[in-house]
């Protein structure tokens, strides 16, 4: 079976910088997306890993180990809008090459 | 702007009473996925189809069925909605998913629905 963990909640200041952990187990990895998600909205995608190693994307950059089954979010310049819940979902190719996600990290960025 | 629309936004409904949930996209995907989103949890897959192959999830109930009647369209019936069916559903699409591409879902924005 799958398993996807994450904290489940977080709190930072504004213009701090904050890292999301996830951690994994699956049989069939096939890459690892990060989605945002606001309150009462749908997920919308962040980031895509499926080999090890950083990605960038302006503030928002996301790391993969597959080895350790483990991957992070890291957010930098928080701004109060970044205030969101922040989805692991890994993608498996033993389970028809779905997504399944994680229970979500909820963000509160404070003044 | 290419998109994933819901209709309606928010839906409510009678415990018992049938309830259908629209999804269309213009993004000409291939793949149409149904989640079933409860408060501060992931979203759960309901089923998938893969073009008119439709994949149900074991733990799926069969309270919920679907229907894709061509590439733009997918529904979501609901036969006889229970209080523990009020969620958020969302609907999303991808296209074919090929190793190692970067093939994320699009998601639509969600129905609400409420059962009374």
């Amino acid at each position: 079976g799958q398993n996807i963990d994450q904290p489940t909640e977080m709190t930072a200041t504004e213009g701090a910088i904050v890292q999301i952990n996830c951690t994994y187990q699956t049989s069939g990895f096939n890459g690892l997306f990060w989605y945002q998600q606001h309150a009462g909205e749908a997920p919308t995608f962040l980031s895509y890993n499926v080999l090890d190693g950083l990605e960038e994307k302006g503030r928002f950059s996301s790391f993969l180990s597959r080895s350790k089954g483990y991957s992070y979010l890291l957010l930098k310049e928080l701004q109060m809008k970044d205030s969101a819940s922040y989805l692991c979902a890994v993608r498996d190719d033993n389970y028809g090459q779905n997504f399944v996600f994680g229970p979500g990290t909820r963000l509160s960025v404070l003044p | 702007d290419a998109m994933v629309i819901q209709n309606p936004r928010y839906q409510v409904t009678q415990f018992g009473k049938p309830v259908t949930l629209s999804c269309s996209q213009t993004l000409n995907h291939n793949v149409m996925y149904w989640y079933q989103q409860k408060s501060s949890q992931a979203p759960k897959l309901l089923f998938h189809y893969y073009d008119k192959d439709f994949n149900n999830e074991a733990d799926t109930p069969d309270n919920f069925q679907s229907r894709r009647p061509n590439t733009s369209f997918c529904f979501l019936d609901i036969r006889s909605p229970g209080l523990g069916d009020a969620a958020m559903y969302l609907c999303a699409t991808s296209r074919d998913q090929v190793q190692g591409w970067q093939e994320t879902q699009y998601f639509g924005p969600g129905t609400r629905l409420l059962v009374l």
